[in-house]
């Protein structure tokens, strides 16, 4: 049964470009979590969906960023305009209700 | 600030060795907690988990404890192995809040000494 799959494993951009952040969750898992991480730190929330809708973006910062689980197809998270504080780790996370989460082994994001 | 920390930041055990790994949170609502592991370039691995009508609970090697008076979490690893040299984190969740968001605490690294 695979894991949680998230691509592309890195990722560089440079300043103002787009980037996107792709996660396919568990088979059978129909809950999808954001989580981003600063090196040395722990992770902190940015978003959790279910397919189709969002449920809770309040760690989602309010501008470029966004989210969306499709009817079908992977988790995007998207980066609009990015710059150098969005240099991290995301990682993506799925449960089949409400715990626990499993993760992927995330999207380092590097900007230029 | 941070609803969930640790007490130290780094731990180092001789191999064979128990480990005590600590967290604290401050939300007295808090009622799932979770024990993460994650090692170099990879994504937090589930532990162990425990609700709050618990205060101990074992898995294979580990036990995590749980004091829900002086909102203190803890996890026990018996007979460290170098394997087990990772990132330990403690994640904490209201569930019935609507969202299943974790806050994470900032870790602690266990390093192994063969």
């Amino acid at each position: 049964n695979a894991g949680v799959m998230q691509n592309p494993r890195h990722l560089v951009r440079r300043r103002g470009q787009e980037a996107r952040l792709r996660c396919s969750p568990m088979k059978g898992h129909s809950h999808v979590y954001w989580y981003r991480q600063l090196p040395e730190e722990g992770l902190k929330f940015m978003v959790y969906l279910q397919k189709e809708n969002i449920i809770d973006e309040s760690g989602m910062p309010k501008e470029r960023f966004s989210a969306e689980f499709p009817k079908e197809g992977p988790s995007i998270l998207r980066i609009q305009q990015v710059v150098r504080g969005d240099s991290a780790a995301y990682f993506c996370a799925s449960s089949p209700s409400d715990q626990p989460q499993h993760f992927g082994d995330g999207t380092r994001l590097s900007i230029l | 600030g941070e609803s969930v920390g640790l007490h130290l930041p780094t731990l180092s055990v001789q191999e064979g060795d128990n480990s005590i790994i600590n967290c604290a949170y401050s939300n007295s609502a808090s009622d799932y907690f979770i024990w993460y592991k994650q090692e170099s370039g990879k994504g937090p691995q589930f532990i162990i988990d425990i609700r709050s009508n618990m205060d101990k609970r074992q898995g294979q090697r580990v036990t995590v404890l749980l004091n829900k008076t002086v909102k203190h979490l803890s996890l026990q690893i018996a007979a460290t192995q170098p394997g087990d040299s990772a990132v330990y984190f403690c994640a904490e969740m209201v569930s019935g809040a609507g969202s299943y968001q974790l806050t994470f605490g900032k870790g602690t690294k266990l390093s192994v000494i063969p």
